[in-house]
């Protein structure tokens, strides 16, 4: 089975600061890549997945990630965060043809205004 | 257009109660999975279902029984609760096919005394 791995649980940042959040995953085969945010209080939002085609993907808020095939990372960016980004933050990889999702152990950030 | 609906929202049970926790999509997705996610844990799959009739175990299973009568539902059932399956459950739908992302319910947290 695959597993997902997700360094710095906890994240604090000043607004404006940037942010980048660590994904690696162990899986041979090809596979689809996810990012999930989760506000205070509320379910999981999709903020971007990659499925193929450009390493770089664009999301939601302002957020990016990029995926390194050669590195089994899917590392998540945003450039200049705000304090509504205060959340807990998942990578998900689901195997090609698979459908079962596996999540990181996620990434709790607070941003201090 | 509804989604992934699951219900209750909460739910307080003492130790020793059942409950069924209950999943309905309206969207024709094959896959349909469970989740509990706990502090620092992420999320973990207990059980999957890829279609009617068809369900298989995930990584946390003990204690928690599924059946899929129909697609559209996946009922989680709690025979006998106990204070270690307090926690958020999700229930996730998607397609079977290559290129595919899961779709969330809003959860339910669940409390056991």
């Amino acid at each position: 089975a695959q597993s997902v791995s997700q360094h710095n649980h906890h994240v604090i940042l000043s607004e404006a600061a940037s942010l980048e959040l660590g994904c690696n995953y162990s899986y041979g085969g090809t596979v689809n890549l996810f990012w999930y945010v989760q506000y205070p209080g509320q379910h999981l939002q999709l903020l971007l997945k990659y499925f193929s085609g450009d390493p770089l993907v664009k999301g939601i808020k302002g957020f990016e990630a990029e995926f390194i095939k050669s590195k089994f990372s899917f590392n998540l960016r945003k450039p200049s965060v705000q304090w509504s980004d205060t959340a807990e933050y998942f990578c998900a990889v689901m195997p090609y043809g698979n459908n079962r999702l596996a999540f990181g152990k996620g990434n709790q950030v607070v941003v201090i205004p | 257009n509804a989604g992934v609906t699951q219900t209750p929202k909460f739910q307080v049970l003492k130790t020793g109660q059942s409950m069924t926790l209950q999943c309905a999509q309206d969207m024709n997705h094959e896959y349909m999975s469970w989740y509990r996610q706990d502090p620092g844990m992420g999320l973990r799959l207990i059980h999957y279902s890829v279609g009617a009739g068809i369900t298989d175990q995930g990584e946390v299973p003990n204690g928690y029984n599924v059946s899929r009568s129909t697609t559209e539902d996946f009922p989680l059932r709690l025979l006998s609760a106990a204070p270690s399956q307090t926690s958020v459950y999700f229930c996730a739908s998607s397609p079977l096919s290559g290129n595919t992302e899961a779709f969330f319910g809003q959860g339910t947290r669940l409390t056991v005394v």
